[in-house]
């Protein structure tokens, strides 16, 4: 079992540039949640989905999308790349009641 | 929404002594707590939790304590080692189905185990 994967690892992209990251949850996992990490800081909730739908959402701008396929791996998009949204990008799959295992992450840096 | 409030920032500790992480919740709703450890450019990695229904809970060297009316919980590592030397998060999660909801974190502890 490969666990939480993650891609790509590290991502260079421009102010106002739009990006896609890409998550594969822990074998028999239905729950996928992303999360932003700043540097120095813990993770934030962005949102959660489950069964292809986003179940919860954080305090994050519609800039902020995402989307859950059949297969239960999801993706996360940002649009209008701010530098402030450097970060490293946490994936997070779950089942039920279980521990949520979390992905490496993507670092990605906006210039 | 849930705040968690995470102390100390930093700890350094001499190898075999203890170190004791605090944290606080503003939600009286959550009930599932887990602790995350995070090595520099790795994932963080769950390393105990606990749930509203138990007071205390241990795993080997690691323990973690719930006062659900102080609204408080603490990690507790005993004998500590070099490999213990990581950031330590907190979480707090609102609903119950535990990790398969959203998780608000602490800030987190840089813990360094000196030899």
């Amino acid at each position: 079992d490969a666990g939480v994967t993650q891609s790509p690892t590290h991502l260079i992209k421009t102010r106002g540039q739009q990006v896609t990251l890409r998550c594969s949850p822990k074998s028999g996992h239905d729950t996928v949640s992303w999360y932003q990490q700043a540097l120095g800081q813990g993770p934030q909730f962005i949102f959660q989905y489950y069964e292809e739908e986003e179940r919860q959402r954080g305090n994050f701008p519609d800039r902020f999308s995402g989307h859950q396929f059949p297969n239960y791996s999801s993706e996360l998009n940002v649009n209008a790349l701010l530098l402030g949204d450097s970060a490293l990008y946490l994936c997070a799959s779950s089942y039920k009641n279980t521990e949520a295992f979390f992905g490496q992450g993507t670092r990605l840096t906006v210039v | 929404g849930e705040n968690v409030e995470q102390h100390p920032s930093t700890l350094s500790v001499q190898e075999g002594d203890s170190a004791v992480i605090k944290c606080t919740y503003s939600d009286s709703a959550s009930n599932y707590f887990p602790w995350y450890k995070q090595e520099l450019g790795k994932r963080p990695q769950l390393i105990i939790d606990i749930r509203s229904n138990v007071g205390e809970k241990k795993d080997q060297r690691i323990a973690v304590t719930l006062n659900k009316t102080a609204k408080h919980f603490s990690l507790h590592i005993t004998e500590t080692q070099p490999e213990d030397s990581a950031v330590y998060f907190c979480a707090a999660s609102e609903g119950v189905t535990g990790g398969g909801n959203k998780l608000t974190f602490g800030t987190g502890t840089q813990l360094k185990v000196e030899l």
